[in-house]
C-alpha cells in the first residue's frame, strides 16, 4: 500500500513565523500535491509537483512557496504565516500517467496537518 | 474548464437505509471518475473508480456508474452504516494534467 506521511498531525504557529509542512511518500511516485481544506469550500490545490525541482501552481499559490528536492519529499512553506492560512492542510501523491492527458491514476493521501496560526 | 458538482450535505440517514449521493461533470472530454472517502480527523481516501462510460466501480458495498448521457456518476450504497459516516468527494482527472478536480464534498451522517 501506498503510504503519504506527513509531518505533524497538529501545529500552532505564531502570526509571520515561516512554517516548514513536510510530506514523505513511499511509492516512488512523480506527482504531488498539497491542498488546503476549508469548510465549505472543499479541496483547493496549492501547489503540485510533477518532478524532482519542478513545480507548477495550483490555484491559491499566494503566501505559499514549495520544495521538491528528492523524489519522495515534498515541502510546503508558509513564508510568513498569516492567521488566514489556519487550515487542514493535505499531501498527495500519485503515479504519472504518461501525458496523455485524463490519467487514471488516483491520488493517495496522508491523513493531513491541521494548522492554527495564531 | 472542466468541473464537478455534488449535492449539498449533510445527508442525514439512518442505518440500513439507502444512499445515493448526485455527483455530475462537467469535460470536454473523457475524464477518469472518483469517489472519495474521508472519514474524521483523516486524510481523503479512494473508494472506487471508472475510467470510461458505463464502467461501474464498486467497493466496501458502494458503487457508482459512469454515465456519459446523463455526464453522472451518482454513488450508491444499499444499506449504510453508522461507520459509513463521513464526508464523500467525487472528482475527475483534468485533461492536460494529473491533477484532480474535486467536488466541495458532502457529508453524511448515519444514526442507529
Amino acid at each position: 500500500d501506498v503510504k503519504v506521511t506527513q509531518s505533524s498531525r497538529y501545529l500552532v504557529k505564531r502570526t509571520g513565523e515561516k512554517v516548514f509542512l513536510e510530506c514523505v511518500q513511499d511509492m516512488d511516485h512523480e506527482n504531488m500535491f498539497w491542498y488546503r481544506q476549508d469548510p465549505g469550500l472543499g479541496l483547493r490545490l496549492i501547489y503540485f509537483s510533477y518532478d524532482v525541482k519542478m513545480k507548477e501552481k495550483g490555484d491559491i499559490p499566494e503566501g505559499y512557496s514549495v520544495s521538491r528536492e528528492k523524489k519522495e519529499r515534498f515541502s510546503l512553506i508558509l513564508e510568513s504565516a498569516s492567521t488566514n492560512q489556519t487550515s487542514m492542510y493535505l499531501c498527495a501523491s500519485s503515479l504519472w500517467s504518461g501525458g496523455a492527458g485524463y490519467s487514471n491514476q488516483p491520488q493517495h493521501f496522508g491523513d493531513g496537518t491541521r494548522l492554527s496560526i495564531l | 474548464g472542466d468541473s464537478v458538482t455534488q449535492m449539498e450535505g449533510p445527508v442525514t440517514l439512518s442505518e440500513e437505509a439507502f444512499l445515493t449521493i448526485n455527483c455530475t461533470y462537467t469535460a470536454t472530454g473523457y475524464p477518469s471518475l472518483f469517489w472519495y472517502v474521508q472519514y474524521p480527523g483523516e486524510g481523503l481516501q479512494l473508494l472506487l473508480k471508472a475510467t470510461k462510460a458505463d464502467d461501474k466501480g464498486s467497493n466496501k458495498g458502494f458503487e457508482a456508474t459512469y454515465r456519459k448521457e446523463t455526464t453522472s456518476f451518482h454513488l450508491e450504497k444499499g444499506s449504510v452504516q453508522v461507520s459509513d459516516s463521513a464526508v464523500y468527494f467525487c472528482a475527475l482527472s483534468d485533461k492536460n494534467t494529473d491533477k484532480l478536480i474535486f467536488g466541495t464534498g458532502t457529508r453524511l451522517q448515519v444514526f442507529p
